[in-house]
């Protein structure tokens, strides 16, 4: 089974500035990728980003990017120049396949990012 | 362009009632999944459907949940003889079976049981 851990249960960043949150995974499977997805107060889960592991450059989004290192297993979230609205829970989550052909995610418990004027 | 919908979006209830919620999925996705979140906590998964079937439902907590999706579009998650502690966000979400098989999610029901 797969098993995520994000140990910031919250941060704090200035606006404009950039900030790193924190995953680190855990699988048995050679090929897996890495999701994250943001969670306002409102309580829709956004898809943000998302890497395969057999991926060779860093995933980027706009300003979300992926730090992703294998040997440490963990793909931590990029945020730059951080914005008043990026204040939510942040998810990181790995797919666990199933015999049915698709996936169900693992979430880890999530990291409350609080962004400063 | 229309994401997921879910409804209700809150629904207060007394334990021991039996409560309905519905998921509709973006248009073109044929794979449906529903999660539970309890506070302080990532979704749990419950269970999956591909078109009508469904496909895992191993997850689901008790014999009290069950689910329908069955004409393939929209779902049903239904929850009976509620208790207190099913109080939680139920998410629905949906995915499209190619690329990368992103799971899109909906805004989700939040459910209180008195």
């Amino acid at each position: 089974a797969q098993k995520i851990t994000q140990t910031q249960p919250g941060m704090f960043v200035q606006e404009k500035e950039a900030v790193t949150l924190d995953c680190t995974y855990d699988t048995s499977d050679q090929s897996y990728g890495l999701f994250w997805y943001k969670q306002p107060s409102s309580g829709e889960m956004i898809f943000l980003i998302y890497q395969g592991s057999y991926d060779e450059q860093n995933a980027t989004e706009g300003r979300y990017s992926l730090n992703f290192q294998k040997a440490r297993k963990s793909a931590n979230l990029v945020i730059s120049a951080s914005q008043l609205g990026d204040s939510a829970m942040y998810f990181c989550a790995m797919p666990e396949y199933s015999g049915a052909g698709s996936y169900q995610l693992t979430f880890g418990k999530g990291t409350k990012l609080s962004v400063i004027p | 362009d229309t994401g997921v919908s879910q409804d209700p979006r809150h629904k207060i209830t007394k334990r021991g009632q039996n409560v309905t919620f519905r998921c509709d999925p973006i248009s073109e996705h044929n794979r449906l999944y529903w999660y539970r979140q309890t506070l302080g906590q990532g979704p749990e998964f419950l269970t999956y459907f591909q078109n009508e079937a469904q496909l895992e439902k191993s997850r689901l907590l008790s014999d009290r949940f069950s689910a329908e999706r069955p004409k393939g579009s929209f779902s049903t998650l239904e929850i009976q003889r509620t208790e207190q502690g099913d109080s939680a966000m139920y998410l629905c979400a949906s995915s499209p079976a190619s690329g990368t098989d992103t799971q899109y999610f909906g805004p989700g029901t939040r459910l209180t049981v008195l």
